[in-house]
């Protein structure tokens, strides 16, 4: 079966990091694109970050950029985000997803096909 | 790119035919997906590319538009389908989602 773990969630203090993962399994996982988004309590989906197959590319939010760091390691099937400087409005659901890319006659359609259950990240004093 | 639902909230009965709007600031061509979320669960692909249905979505799922105007609709309203979709842009990042409709039984 086609499965993304994700672990490494917890509580920490504002200012803390906090290092999540997502285990891939049931699929090649250098063939795809991966992502992170993440939803805040009683809130909506929100677009974190996401990787290139092998790396070379990664994507943003503003509001984590400099803070957030997305990695990959295609040997392990594992997918990262690398979580500092948090803060209470980092407090969500963080899931991983992959990301195919679907080749249509107008360009390169990105996607979420599978995710994971996601794991709490809780920032608070 | 904003992207904006409405409406935010919405009641129907099974059997209804329900229609959702998605509109983004600028235009996104044909990058536009729809997601079900359910409480406590992961959010689930239903279309993506505007209108490709995804392996083993129901058929009464359909979606349309282009540019800045797009729409989900269910033709007939099943009791599994009461829950909060959400559309999301992949023309360019961040991938943004719109807030999400919220599907509830009248």
């Amino acid at each position: 079966d086609v499965q993304l773990v994700e672990s490494g969630g917890g509580l920490v203090q504002p200012g803390g990091s906090l290092r999540l993962s997502c285990a891939a399994s049931g699929f090649t996982f250098s063939g795809y694109w991966m992502s992170w988004v993440r939803q805040a309590p009683g809130k909506g989906l929100e677009w974190v970050a996401d990787i290139k197959q092998d790396g070379s590319d990664k994507n943003y939010v503003d509001s984590v950029k400099g803070r957030f760091t997305i990695s990959r390691d295609n040997v392990k099937n594992s997918l990262y985000l690398q979580m500092n400087s948090l803060t209470v409005v980092d407090t969500a659901v963080y899931y991983c997803a992959r990301e195919p890319i679907y080749s249509g006659s107008r360009g390169d359609y990105y996607y979420m096909d599978v995710w994971g259950k996601g794991t709490t990240v809780s920032v608070s004093s | 790119n904003q992207m904006t639902q409405s409406p935010s909230s919405l009641s129907a009965s099974v059997g209804d035919r329900v229609t959702i709007t998605c509109r983004a600031s600028q235009s996104i061509g044909l990058f536009l997906n729809w997601y079900q979320q359910k409480p406590g669960e992961a959010p689930k692909l239903l279309i993506f590319a505007t209108s490709s249905l995804q392996t083993g979505v129901p058929s009464r799922f359909s979606g349309s538009g282009s540019g800045t105007d797009f729409t989900l609709t269910i033709s007939s309203l099943q009791p599994d389908d009461f829950a909060t979709y959400y559309c999301q842009q992949s023309h360019s990042t961040p991938r943004t989602f719109g807030q999400g409709t919220r599907l509830e039984i009248k």
